[in-house]
């Protein structure tokens, strides 16, 4: 069974502080995305990443895909409330190529 | 409607009782994903259509839990003699191929409450 597990759970920081998500696994992924959730909203796709060891920046995030493709980090550069919401890291892997969820970590940015 | 409309959007209902939640999908999109999501937490993969068929299905909790997909399009997730546990956020999702898992795009969810 293949397993995605987000750290830390929860964050609640201060605007302009920076802070970074990890997303763990003990499996290979094939690729690997980053969604950010808002309540009553579905989550909405901020990131792909395909190679090990790639980096790619999204204005204040920053995700890197581990060398060998079984963890990943995003990191939020000054965080703004408007960052607030819950990040799932998924990745795409297995025989039939489904989408695996990782936990999630909410994050809290107060003004 | 160009995105994934999911109805009903919030169902309170009794124990023992069935329901059935239903996924309009982008379309085009060949792949549709449901998900189950409780408060706060990450999302649980359940089921996955390509085209009609279901590849994998290996996420269903029980088989008080069934769904289905016709014309390449809508999808209807049933549950039966719901029970408590099932209370959740219940999401749908669509991509334009299951080949290379492209970006997935989700509905709102049903909420589902059972009492």
């Amino acid at each position: 069974t293949q397993l995605l597990e987000q750290s830390p759970q929860f964050l609640s920081i201060q605007e302009g502080e920076n802070l970074t998500v990890y997303c763990n696994s003990s499996s290979v992924f094939s690729s690997l995305q980053w969604y950010r959730q808002e309540p009553g909203e579905g989550p909405v796709l901020l990131v792909t990443v395909v190679t090990g060891g790639e980096v790619k920046k999204l204005k204040r995030l920053t995700f890197q895909f581990g060398d060998a493709r079984k963890d990943s980090s995003l990191h939020i550069t000054a965080a703004q409330p408007g960052d607030t919401g819950l990040y799932l890291c998924a990745g795409e892997g297995g025989a039939t190529n489904k989408l695996i969820f990782g936990t999630g970590t909410l994050l809290a940015v107060q003004p | 409607g160009a995105g994934v409309s999911q109805s009903p959007s919030n169902k309170v209902t009794e124990k023992g009782k069935d329901v059935e939640l239903r996924c309009d999908p982008i379309s085009g999109h060949t792949a549709l994903y449901w998900y189950r999501q409780r408060l706060g937490q990450g999302l649980e993969f359940l089921i996955y259509f390509q085209g009609n068929s279901a590849p994998d299905k290996s996420g269903l909790p029980s088989d008080r839990f069934s769904a289905e997909r016709t014309g390449e399009s809508v999808s209807t997730l049933t549950i039966q003699r719901t029970q408590q546990e099932d209370s959740a956020v219940y999401l749908c999702a669509s991509s334009l191929s299951s080949q290379y898992t492209g970006e997935l795009f989700f509905g709102e969810g049903s909420r589902l409450t059972v009492l």
